[in-house]
């Protein structure tokens, strides 16, 4: 266990509703990041973070917003949610390290009816 | 930016005997690292290997090895004596190396690999 918890851990919510999901770690790693995987698609970054306060976009980041108020949380909202964001969304983690890989939680998993 | 590719969506081996996973990637980094994950049905993704590009020795780990071609931008994944825990779907990743913003994981499609008992 990389020290790394999602919640929640399964989502239902309607179109149009705000949403938000967190990350949380315990390991005080520099790096976070947002990734979201669909059938075909492998996991595509949305945002990432390398440091409180210092986001990123990633490639599929429309629809999105992160938030890193202080290094153990790193959220994920949606601002109005849409059924084409149903997907399972996966938080990972690393060290400022260069050589290290990611470490990843188990994934939420988001339905948009 | 760089691009990882996967052109292989599924494959099929019998247990006990060896599968070759492919991975492509395109940069025009010099220094950078690679990764295969594994996911299994428990969707957890799972570090098998890495490789630092400025090795020119193959990584291995037990029954997994990997065969790193930096002129032609190839990343293959060797899985030796197939078991049926290998089942699960696999992942080339890609990073550079690097600090700050442009240290991010860029993923391939995935390949989803069966044993067969």
């Amino acid at each position: 266990d990389a020290g790394i918890t999602q919640s929640p851990r399964h989502k239902v919510t309607e179109t149009g509703t705000p949403v938000t999901l967190r990350c949380h770690q315990t390991e005080n790693h520099r790096y976070m990041y947002w990734y979201r995987q669909d059938p075909g698609h492998g996991l595509r970054l949305i945002h990432y973070s390398y440091g409180v306060k210092d986001t990123d976009k990633g490639e599929v980041s429309d629809g999105y917003s992160v938030s890193r108020s202080k290094t153990e949380d790193f959220l994920l909202t949606l601002e109005s949610a849409t059924s084409s964001q149903t997907s399972v969304y996966f938080c990972a983690i690393r060290p400022h390290k260069v050589d290290t890989e990611a470490f990843f939680g188990q994934g939420t998993r988001l339905t948009v009816v | 930016a760089q691009t990882v590719t996967q052109s292989q969506p599924e494959m099929s081996v019998q247990e006990a005997e060896t599968v070759t996973l492919s991975c492509t990637y395109d940069t025009s980094e010099n220094n950078y690292y690679l990764f295969w994950y594994k996911q299994p049905p428990s969707r957890q993704m799972i570090l098998v290997i890495r490789q630092e590009a400025y090795k020119q020795q193959n990584a291995t780990e037990n029954r997994f090895s990997v065969n790193f071609q930096k002129a032609a931008k190839s990343f293959s994944l060797k899985i030796s004596d197939s078991q049926l825990g290998d089942t699960a779907m696999y992942f080339c990743a890609f990073m550079k190396h690097s600090t700050g913003a442009n240290s991010k994981l860029t993923f391939g499609k995935g390949i989803t690999l069966s044993v067969r008992p």
